[in-house]
């Protein structure tokens, strides 16, 4: 079935560091794929998106480029900052035809030291 | 604009108890959908309404039960709750539209949450 893998965390970085968090998934048709935040104590915030393969979703210094080749949809960041600290999900929806929910990974923790 | 608003933000039951959690959805939006959210795990979907119907529904058991009503709000029901249900409940809604692939790639926005913990 379908499937969002990411790498775990926590992830620890000094301020200005530069972020990656891997992403990958498995998916029948083409999905959308998504990055969400969740600071402590609140919902999920949509970070970014694309739709379709080669698409580059952007936001707040965040980007991420769909690659249907390798099937990943890595999240980068070139200066992180301490408000940056949350937890981060990848996940996809919308793939096969009739599907609405959304897959997401178990998430990364994301720390950032001043 | 208001945003997706979900009632109570936290509660404690017992096992064997019954819980109702209440979404109300952003505004222009038509389409809701709960994922539980086990302590350090990513969200799992629950179900989806449209129109008032359960249009789709993930891998949890009868005891979890829903509604929409006539303006779109939601309830999330659990019946008989075990320990194992205590989890952050989230509730997000959409713009459902009519087709099936493309709804996929509605963008979700989410409720802060209902926490429940089942002692």
């Amino acid at each position: 079935g379908d499937s969002v893998t990411q790498m775990e965390g926590p992830v620890t970085l000094s301020e200005e560091a530069f972020l990656t968090i891997n992403c990958t998934y498995t998916a029948t048709g083409y999905p959308s794929l998504f990055w969400y935040v969740q600071y402590p104590g609140e919902g999920l915030q949509l970070l970014l998106k694309a739709t379709k393969a080669d698409d580059k979703g952007s936001n707040k210094g965040f980007e991420a480029t769909y690659r249907k080749e390798t099937t990943s949809f890595h999240l980068e960041k070139g200066s992180v900052q301490v408000s940056d600290s949350a937890v981060y999900f990848c996940a996809l929806g919308g793939t096969t035809s009739g599907t609405y929910k959304y897959i997401f990974g178990t998430g990364t923790r994301l720390k950032v030291l001043a | 604009d208001a945003g997706v608003t979900q009632s109570p933000t936290h509660l404690i039951k017992t096992r064997g108890q019954q819980v109702t959690l209440r979404c109300s959805p952003k505004s222009g939006h038509d389409t809701v959908s709960w994922y539980q959210q086990a302590l350090g795990q990513g969200p799992q979907f629950i179900f989806q309404y449209y129109e008032e119907e359960e249009r789709q529904r993930g891998n949890f058991p009868d005891r979890f039960s829903g509604h929409q009503f006539p303006n779109y709000s939601s309830e999330l029901n659990v019946n008989a709750l075990l320990l194992g249900d205590s989890a952050l409940y989230l509730c997000a809604s959409s713009r459902g539209g009519r087709t099936g692939i493309n709804s996929g790639a509605n963008v979700l926005t989410f409720g802060a949450g209902s926490r429940l913990t089942v002692l």
